[in-house]
């Protein structure tokens, strides 16, 4: 049973056109939630966070949308870019347990 | 640079042989995890360890084991290797207190 559930699996986008990534946890009990980028043959690196106390953080092309109400949130890529290809993977970490909960990863193509 | 070193990129076994994966991080980190990495199944967290000696199961500790004897040395081992372990493995590190975690380039294992 995922506790974090990531939609869409993979995705398609034009350069220039925003990439959308959701996300949805069930445990209220999670109160961080980041989002790593993984290019091919490398490791995930953290890419943009969120507390839940905040509704929308923005870093650059990168958004992440926050709904506490909904248990939901997401990721922006805006005016994407072919660099941009890569699996984005959404997370979740709840402190007493000290450990991160992933979804199952999407794979974003941006075509030039 | 933070820097997680995964000592075997790619490895092939056959059914039954002991497996062993070694993992070295240069940052003083507390905590030491390993993850196996699956298409849609996004990460799943198989051990972690706060300290030297310290060690904690996952979500999928089954037919693994871990090993820290020097803080900066997390080994996961396989005691018989089975097909159904052929995964991407990835060790990662971090401070303790702090919800950023830095990943190695992961280790490939084929399991024939």
């Amino acid at each position: 049973q995922q506790q974090v559930k990531q939609s869409p699996q993979s995705l398609i986008v034009q350069k220039g056109g925003i990439s959308i990534i959701n996300c949805a946890y069930e445990n209220t009990a999670f109160d961080y939630f980041p989002w790593y980028q993984q290019f091919p043959g490398k490791g995930p690196a953290l890419l943009i966070a969120i507390r839940p106390d905040v509704s929308e953080k923005k870093e650059g092309r990168f958004t992440i949308s926050f709904n506490k109400s909904a248990k939901q949130f997401s990721l922006h890529i805006m005016d994407s870019q072919p660099g941009d290809s890569a699996t984005y993977f959404c997370a979740a970490f709840k402190a007493a347990g000290n450990k991160l909960t992933f979804g199952g990863g999407t794979r974003v193509l941006v075509k030039p | 640079d933070v820097k997680v070193t995964q000592s075997s990129r790619y490895l092939v076994k056959r059914t039954g042989e002991k497996v062993f994966l070694e993992c070295v991080q240069d940052m003083d980190h507390e905590n030491m995890f390993w993850y196996r990495q699956d298409p849609g199944l996004g990460l799943r967290l198989i051990y972690f360890s706060y300290d030297v000696k310290m060690k904690e199961k996952g979500d999928i500790p089954e037919g693994y084991s871990v090993s820290r004897e020097k803080k900066e040395r997390f080994s996961l081992i396989l005691e018989s290797a089975s097909t159904n372990q052929t995964s991407m493995y990835l060790c990662a590190s971090g401070w303790s207190g702090v919800r950023e975690l830095f990943f190695g380039e992961g280790s490939r294992l084929t399991v024939l």
